[in-house]
């Protein structure tokens, strides 16, 4: 496709459950990013992978939170034993490398809601 | 924590009219992005403005930036009703970190 995408659009979940977000970003970007915005709030970054690393993760909140891109593309942002103050949107980006300034490609964004 | 703030928080304004918005950062930056939201969802890139820059325009944005005052403005002129989203000023420090950090964002309803 030729933006970002990401699944699930909505993900309603209980307290204390585990749940997976998928990233798929523009082909041929190398960076990604993931974000999480509250209501009302501009986002607040997450963590940020160069390739297969993350380069940046001084934004998870917590240890519950954790994120993987193994082959450098699609990356899954997982949350263990959620707490509804969990619930937020969660966008992740992605960019070039290797030109700068970066300008970053939003995807929709999937709604998590802990109930 | 959020780097910015935009001001106003809420525009509301008549179709043909100008909109501006302002925001204010802390720390030296590289650069400076504004982006639009519709409805709470993904985020739209609009423009760039790099720290040596002042001014830039984009068809009807202009985009001015003053790096003493650690503030820049985004102009929307005539305005149009499909304008109406929130408009989020974002920067990324000097220091090589990639992560953007977004402002509050500024919500423009611009009535027909």
């Amino acid at each position: 496709g030729a933006g970002v995408s990401q699944t699930p659009s909505n993900k309603v979940t209980e307290k204390g459950k585990y749940v997976e977000l998928r990233c798929d970003p523009i082909s041929g970007h190398t960076a990604l990013y993931w974000y999480r915005q509250s209501l009302g709030q501009g986002p607040e970054f997450l963590i940020y992978f160069q390739g297969t690393g993350a380069a940046d993760d001084s934004g998870l909140p917590n240890d519950r939170f954790f994120a993987v891109r193994p082959e450098g593309s699609v990356s899954t942002l997982k949350i263990q034993r959620t707490e509804r103050g969990d619930s937020a949107v969660y966008l992740c980006a992605s960019s070039l490398r290797g030109q700068g300034p970066y300008e970053q490609y939003f995807g929709p964004g999937t709604r998590l809601t802990v109930t | 924590s959020q780097q910015g703030e935009e001001d106003p928080q809420a525009l509301s304004i008549q179709e043909g009219e100008n909109a501006t918005m302002n925001c204010s950062y802390k720390t030296s930056i590289n650069n400076l992005q504004w982006y639009r939201q519709n409805s709470g969802r993904g985020l739209v890139h609009l423009i760039l403005i790099r720290s040596n820059e002042r001014e830039k325009h984009s068809g009807r944005l202009r985009v001015t930036l003053d790096t003493s005052k650690k503030s820049s403005s985004l102009l929307i002129t005539a305005s149009r009703a499909a304008d109406t989203a929130s408009y989020f000023c974002a920067t990324d420090k000097d220091t090589g970190r990639r992560a953007l950090t977004f402002g509050s964002g500024t919500r423009l309803q611009v009535q027909p």
